[in-house]
């Protein structure tokens, strides 16, 4: 069955330095997401992109972040100057077209952990 | 008033026995509505969709009621491994199709 990968599975990195996390979709999927979850906490969306763009963000996602398709398969989310707060697990998503029931597929996560 | 609330649990439950979760969600536009299981630090994993009529996949059975919004997940002949957390999912049509998560129900089968 196919999948959602992303890499790192866990990320540590100083406060202030920039990270990408990175996520290849399922591969006939043309809506992609990134969302967090802080460790005891629930599931927050953070950004969804289709056709080359944003097409929703959250409030969580400020000018910190960014995302980007660069080629025909990698999904990035990047962080630009990093936040002790940001530390939490971050999952990519995709889903294919069709209708409102078509569920998203989620990656195995990576965990970021800012020092 | 949170757009999507579940009772945190836990629910611990013998094995063999039937469990149901309720969800219930503030937002009359929601369109779609899922169960999602997650174990502890991976990521969710879809159980099923909920559709209107209601919908049973094997030990599971999903239902919703439009009118009172809530959606509920009962399992019959609970297993070891069913011990996870079952998260609501809703989404609203607005043309993203962006998930809002409730916070889980945390269910534990005891041998």
């Amino acid at each position: 069955e196919p999948e959602v990968t992303q890499t790192p599975s866990h990320q540590v990195t100083q406060m202030g330095q920039e990270v990408i996390l990175r996520c290849v979709p399922i591969s006939n999927h043309l809506y992609f997401y990134w969302y967090r979850q802080i460790l005891g906490q629930k599931v927050e969306f953070l950004v969804s992109f289709y056709n080359n763009e944003i097409s929703e963000k959250s409030e969580i996602f400020d000018d910190q972040f960014s995302v980007e398709r660069p080629d025909g398969s990698n999904f990035t989310l990047k962080i630009r100057s990093t936040k002790l707060e940001d530390s939490a697990m971050y999952f990519c998503a995709s889903r294919g077209t069709g209708g409102s029931n078509q569920p998203q597929h989620f990656g195995d996560g990576t965990r970021l952990s800012i020092l | 008033r949170k757009e999507v609330e579940q009772d945190p649990g836990p629910f611990n439950v013998p094995e063999g026995a039937t469990v149901a979760f309720n969800c219930t969600y503030s937002n009359s536009a929601s369109q779609s509505f899922f169960w999602y299981r997650q174990d502890c630090r991976k990521e969710p994993k879809l159980l099923m969709s909920v559709y209107s009529s209601g919908n049973e996949d094997g030990r599971f059975t999903a239902q919703l009621n439009r009118a009172s919004q809530y959606i509920s997940l009962l399992i019959r002949d609970s297993k070891l491994s069913d011990s996870a957390t079952y998260l609501c999912v809703v989404n609203r049509d607005t043309g993203t199709y962006k998930y809002i998560f409730g916070t889980g129900t945390r269910l534990k089968v005891l041998a």
